[in-house]
């Protein structure tokens, strides 16, 4: 059984571009939940993924999209970046059935400069 | 809006004492309680996790106490280690561990020799 997945490590861009990060959810799961941790602060929900749908959505502006593919592997899509959104984008996957805890990915650290 | 209050924001403990990290929750709906351990560089692994039916639940050194009525929660930790060392989150999410969770701000623990 593999554990939640991301990539890249890590990504560097410039305010007002683009950015898509991946997460592979662990065998067996059907929802994926994106967060993002800043510097020293909690991880902060930003949206979930079941069977390819949002199912739920924080505090985030409509800027931050998502995609959940057939196989449940996920992106997150964020357009106009800007510097405050900074940070580790951590995903998390859980299934519906039985056991409902979240795993988390290592995540991906963005610097937006 | 903070949800989810976490203290101390820092603590250093004796090898072989107790750590404890207290959370204060506000949301009435929350039912289902985990703690996380992160590690630099890594993403959340969840320690323990308790509903508040029971007021205190047990994991070989890790012990949850919940007090539903003050809506307060901590995590003990005994005779701790320095593998130990690591920032401690709280959390909380409605019924299902696989909804949304909320954070706490977290505490970076040092245990010292």
């Amino acid at each position: 059984e593999t554990g939640v997945t991301q990539s890249p490590t890590h990504l560097i861009k410039t305010r007002g571009q683009q950015v898509t990060l991946r997460c592979s959810s662990q065998s067996g799961h059907n929802t994926v939940s994106w967060y993002q941790q800043a510097l020293g602060q909690g991880p902060q929900f930003i949206f979930q993924y079941y069977r390819e749908e949002e199912n739920g959505r924080g505090n985030f502006p409509p800027r931050f999209s998502g995609l959940q593919f057939p196989n449940y592997s996920s992106e997150l899509n964020v357009n106009a970046l800007e510097l405050d959104d900074s940070a580790l984008y951590l995903c998390a996957s859980s299934s519906d059935q039985g056991q409902e805890t979240q795993y988390f990915g290592p995540g991906t650290r963005l610097l937006v400069l | 809006q903070q949800q989810v209050k976490q203290s101390p924001q820092s603590l250093i403990v004796q090898k072989g004492g107790i750590s404890i990290i207290n959370c204060a929750y506000e949301n009435t709906a929350f039912d289902y309680f985990p703690w996380y351990q992160q590690f630099p560089g890594k993403g959340p692994a969840l320690l323990i996790a308790i509903r508040p039916d029971v007021s205190e639940k047990k994991e070989g050194r890790f012990t949850i106490s919940f007090n539903k009525s003050a809506k307060q929660f901590s995590l003990h930790i005994m005779d701790s280690q320095p593998g130990d060392s690591a920032t401690y989150f709280c959390a909380a999410s409605g019924l299902f561990g696989n909804e949304k969770l909320t954070f706490g701000t977290g505490t970076r623990l040092t245990i010292i020799p």
